[in-house]
């Protein structure tokens, strides 16, 4: 199965300023048709979660633009360029490439 | 609005089973795959089943293969997974998700199972 590992697993930071978390895969996640199915969720407490990113850098409809994704092969970022309040949760990465999909870890972002 | 409710949970004795459903709305049921994705207390998400738009393909984690069945009912916008031979290890949460691999775009708040004596 492909490992996904996120780092940080804890992420206090500031209102106002800048975050980024990592996911790496221990294979590539290129699919047979080019595409690479990457995608980054966030969950609220007490909320079901929601996509942010898909195919590794686009980002879903209603999504602000200061939340990006980017990488190829097997290493993704997720960065946040003015964390808001609004932005607490726990941010997933879940690669859909490889049967069985696989989850990374999980990152807590809060505000410190 | 999309809504994904699952349903069906509870405690169950090891070794034996359980329906869950998940009644969907807000979208075309038809033209999506759907999937089954799991959160065992204290751990990390671990999606669980897929099946195809016309239920002729269905994938499984290998953990469950033999024991889970995932199926739906596009007439009723209705998903279900049938657990069987149920193990501690099973205990978690269970949410229905839209989509499968890249195309997840929504999940349902879940429903709690678990396999305790």
């Amino acid at each position: 199965d492909v490992v996904m590992t996120q780092s940080p697993l804890s992420l206090p930071v500031t209102l106002g300023q800048p975050a980024s978390i990592s996911c790496r895969s221990s294979q590539s996640l290129v699919y047979s048709d080019g595409n690479t199915y990457l995608s980054w969720f966030h969950q609220r407490p007490g909320q079901s979660a929601r996509r942010l990113i898909y195919q590794a850098s686009n980002r879903d409809s209603g999504v602000p633009d200061r939340i990006s994704g980017s990488g190829s092969g097997t290493d993704f970022t997720l960065k946040i360029s003015r964390v808001e309040a609004e932005d607490v949760g726990i941010y997933f990465c879940m690669q859909g490439s490889h049967w069985p999909h696989t989850f990374g870890q999980g990152t807590k972002l809060e505000i410190k | 609005e999309v809504q994904l409710v699952e349903s069906g949970g509870g405690l169950v004795q090891p070794g034996g089973s359980l329906r869950l459903s998940c009644a969907a709305s807000g979208f075309t049921f038809s033209n999506h795959w759907m999937s089954w994705v799991r959160q065992a207390p204290g751990k990390g998400l671990e999606w669980v089943a897929s099946i195809k738009k016309d239920e002729s393909e269905q994938y499984y984690v290998d953990s469950v293969k033999g024991r889970f069945a995932i199926s739906r009912d596009n007439a009723k916008n209705s998903l279900y997974l049938q657990l069987n031979s149920l193990r501690a290890e099973d205990t978690a949460v269970y949410s229905c998700v839209k989509g499968s691999g890249g195309g997840i775009t929504a999940w349902g708040q879940g429903s709690s199972v678990t396999v305790s004596s």
